[in-house]
C-alpha cells in the first residue's frame, strides 16, 4: 500500500530534550516536506526536499533541522525544542514533476513540548 | 506565505444538500489543488485542475477554475454526513512548481 508514515503519533516532551520525528514514504518521490499546522495559521511548510542531499528552508525553518540520505527517509529533528513548537506535525511527499505535483501527507504527529 | 484564501471560513450544511466552497489566490499559477482534512488527520488530495482547465469532475465532486479572476470553486453534491471534514485550497505557482502555498480552509459540518 502507498503511504507516509511518521512516528511517534503523539509525543509529549519538555524544553530542550532534543527528539527526532521520523518519516518514510514508499512511493519513490523525489519531493518532501515537513509542515507544521497550527489553529488560525493553516499549514506552513517547514523544510523541503526535492531529492536526496538536497533540502531547502520552507517558510518557518527557525528550531528545526532535517536531513536527506535516502530517498525513502526525512527525517525532523528539533535539536532544542521550546513550547512554541507544540504543534501538528505533518510530512508530505510527491512527484517532482511539472504535470502533478499532488501531495500524499502522513497521519500526523501531534507534539507537545512543556 | 498564504496565497489561496478560502471562502466561507466554515459552512453548514443538511445532508443531501450541495456544499460550495471558494478559493482565492494572488499569482500566477500551474495548477490548484483540492485537499480535505478529517479532525486532526493527515490531508488527503482530492482533486487537481491545471491552469489550462476549467472544470473538472470527480465524482460527487466539481471544481472550477477562472484564472482571469484568480479564482476556483470546488462543488460537493448530495453531501453525505462523511464529508464533514476541513476543505483546502493550494496553488503551485509558474516557475516553482513543487512547492505548494496553502489556504487557511473551510471546515464543512454536513448534519444527518
Amino acid at each position: 500500500e502507498a503511504q507516509v508514515t511518521q512516528n511517534p503519533r503523539y509525543l509529549i516532551t519538555v524544553t530542550g530534550k532534543k527528539l527526532t520525528v521520523t518519516c518514510s514514504q514508499n512511493m519513490n518521490h523525489e519531493y518532501m516536506s515537513w509542515y507544521r499546522q497550527d489553529p488560525g495559521l493553516g499549514l506552513r511548510q517547514i523544510y523541503y526536499s526535492m531529492n536526496v542531499e538536497v533540502t531547502d528552508k520552507g517558510d518557518v525553518p527557525e528550531g528545526y533541522k532535517v536531513s536527506r540520505k535516502e530517498k525513502r527517509n526525512f527525517p525532523l529533528i528539533l535539536e532544542s525544542p521550546s513550547p512554541n513548537q507544540t504543534s501538528l506535525y505533518f510530512c508530505a511527499s510527491s512527484f517532482y514533476r511539472t504535470t502533478s505535483n499532488e501531495q500524499y501527507f502522513g497521519p500526523g504527529t501531534r507534539l507537545t513540548v512543556t | 506565505s498564504q496565497q489561496g484564501e478560502e471562502d466561507p471560513q466554515a459552512l453548514s450544511i443538511q445532508e443531501g444538500e450541495n456544499a460550495t466552497m471558494n478559493c482565492s489566490y494572488k499569482t500566477s499559477i500551474n495548477n490548484l489543488q483540492w485537499y480535505r482534512q478529517n479532525s486532526g488527520r493527515g490531508l488527503v488530495h482530492l482533486i487537481l485542475i491545471r491552469s489550462n482547465e476549467r472544470e473538472k469532475h470527480s465524482g460527487r465532486l466539481r471544481v472550477t477554475l477562472d484564472t482571469s479572476k484568480k479564482s476556483s470553486s470546488l462543488l460537493i453534491t448530495a453531501s453525505r454526513a462523511a464529508d464533514t471534514a476541513s476543505y483546502f485550497c493550494a496553488t503551485s505557482n509558474a516557475g516553482n512548481n513543487r512547492k505548494l502555498i496553502w489556504g487557511l480552509g473551510t471546515s464543512l459540518a454536513v448534519n444527518p
